[in-house]
């Protein structure tokens, strides 16, 4: 499809396991946008690359947290030793090029269930 | 702290009505402006958006009202359908140059059009 994909769509886990969370974004878009959404909250940045750098990672919440991407395409976000507050959707956009006028297309979601 | 502040968690109106959605921030360095639009299990979709150096905007029956010395601005929908029906988040971003575009997030607003 044309749109931002994420898998899995859902995954539930126990507590201790570690998680990989893929987003594959729309061709041709350089920037790429990791937040979460915890329940009842509103969307809460974790990451930004453009490219394949991150020049911020000021909202991952913990070293628990890392991120990459490879080829200016494909990223992933691995949570290790997963914990209960890890609880929420984790949504991924893009966008062609890095810059607030330049609206963010989101995928639609991984809702991720700590046991 | 929240930077990003919708304080009304829903709202009800009559279809043909116009619905407001209300967001407040704090940070006097967001200069960018976004109203993102998202239904049940799918990812938000951008709306709208307006720079700090514009106080309307409008598109079709959408248009943002931005009021900086008040730090507050609204989203205005008219008239109002049943398929408005969804949570309306309110995303502000800080000048980063042109490659950047971290989104700060309100808590998000429940429209609710009833036939």
């Amino acid at each position: 499809g044309a749109g931002v994909s994420q898998s899995p769509s859902n995954k539930v886990t126990e507590k201790g396991k570690d998680v990989e969370l893929r987003c594959d974004p729309i061709s041709g878009h350089t920037a790429l946008y990791w937040y979460r959404q915890s329940l009842g909250q509103g969307l809460e940045f974790l990451i930004y690359f453009q490219g394949n750098s991150a020049p911020d990672k000021s909202g991952l919440p913990s070293d628990r947290f890392s991120a990459e991407r490879t080829g200016g395409s494909v990223s992933t976000l691995t949570i290790q030793r997963t914990q209960q507050e890890d609880s929420a959707v984790y949504l991924c956009a893009s966008s062609p090029r890095g810059g607030a006028n330049q609206p963010q297309h989101f995928g639609d979601g991984t809702r991720l269930s700590i046991l | 702290d929240q930077q990003v502040k919708q304080n009304s968690p829903s709202l009800s109106v009559q279809e043909g009505r116009i619905s407001i959605l209300n967001c407040d921030y704090t940070n006097s360095m967001f200069d960018y402006f976004l109203w993102y639009k998202k239904y049940p299990a799918e990812g938000p979709t951008f709306l709208i958006s307006i720079s700090s150096i514009k106080d309307k905007n409008e598109d079709g029956r959408f248009t943002v009202f931005l009021n900086k010395s008040a730090k507050h601005l609204s989203l205005h929908i008219v008239p109002s359908q049943p398929g408005d029906s969804a949570v309306y988040f309110c995303a502000a971003s800080t000048p980063g140059g042109t490659s950047y575009g971290k989104l700060t997030f309100g808590q998000g607003t429940i429209l609710t059009v009833h036939p």
